[in-house]
């Protein structure tokens, strides 16, 4: 059966640092994959999804995310860290068009000034 | 806003009960998903219409039913409840027939608690 594992249930960075939150998956098949973010209190925003194609995804407020098929591998990213960065996100996958999506855990970055 | 909406925000109800949750889609948009998140099995996709027909089916209780109307908004039925039922209910909504691999629009969720 599929699965998403997302490293980590809280990530604390600083301040213009950098942003790295790990997300894996298990398939025999490459699925498509997504990172959608939580803010307090609101419903989850997609920020970015590989379907086909370029293994770099850039998403929205600077994230972006690289396809490593070789490491089943779906890592975010972000150069520099803002305050407003401080949510939950979320690493899904899903087989096929037809497929249930498969949401990870979840990872809670917290923003240090 | 995503452009979903979804009713009520709160719902404090009784172990046994029956709710009805409710979401209105994004205007124009022909898929509704069903999402439950809790603390200990995280956020969970229940099920799926694409115009009015069940197309995807997930982690759903049988105590627990769905459909979607011809205007396109949806209701999630939660029957018997039990306290672990308490969660946040979340609805979504995509544009066309490309199932899963679409953009999902979340609604704001309905915080259900059981007592």
């Amino acid at each position: 059966a599929q699965s998403v594992t997302q490293l980590g249930s809280h990530v604390s960075v600083s301040e213009g640092a950098l942003v790295l939150l790990r997300c894996n998956y298990s398939s025999s098949v490459p699925p498509y994959l997504f990172w959608y973010v939580q803010y307090p209190n609101q419903g989850l925003q997609l920020l970015l999804k590989y379907t086909t194609g370029a293994t770099l995804v850039k998403g929205i407020n600077g994230f972006e995310a690289e396809f490593k098929k070789s490491e089943t591998s779906f890592h975010l990213t972000k150069p520099s860290a803002h305050m407003s960065d401080a949510a939950e996100y979320f690493c899904a996958a899903v087989r096929n068009r037809d497929d249930k999506i498969i949401f990870g855990k979840g990872t809670r970055l917290h923003i240090l000034p | 806003d995503s452009g979903v909406t979804q009713t009520p925000k709160h719902l404090i109800t009784a172990t046994g009960q029956r709710v009805t949750l409710r979401c209105s889609p994004r205007s124009g948009d022909l898929s509704v998903y069903w999402y439950q998140q809790s603390l200990d099995q995280g956020l969970q996709f229940l099920i799926q219409y694409y115009n009015g027909e069940e197309r995807a089916k997930g982690n759903i209780l049988e105590r627990f039913s769905a459909q979607q109307f011809p205007d396109l908004h949806s209701e999630l039925n939660l029957s018997s409840l039990e306290l672990g039922d308490s969660a946040l209910y979340f609805c979504a909504s995509s544009g066309g027939s490309s199932g899963s691999l679409e953009t999902q629009y979340f609604g704001p969720g309905t915080r259900l608690l059981v007592l």
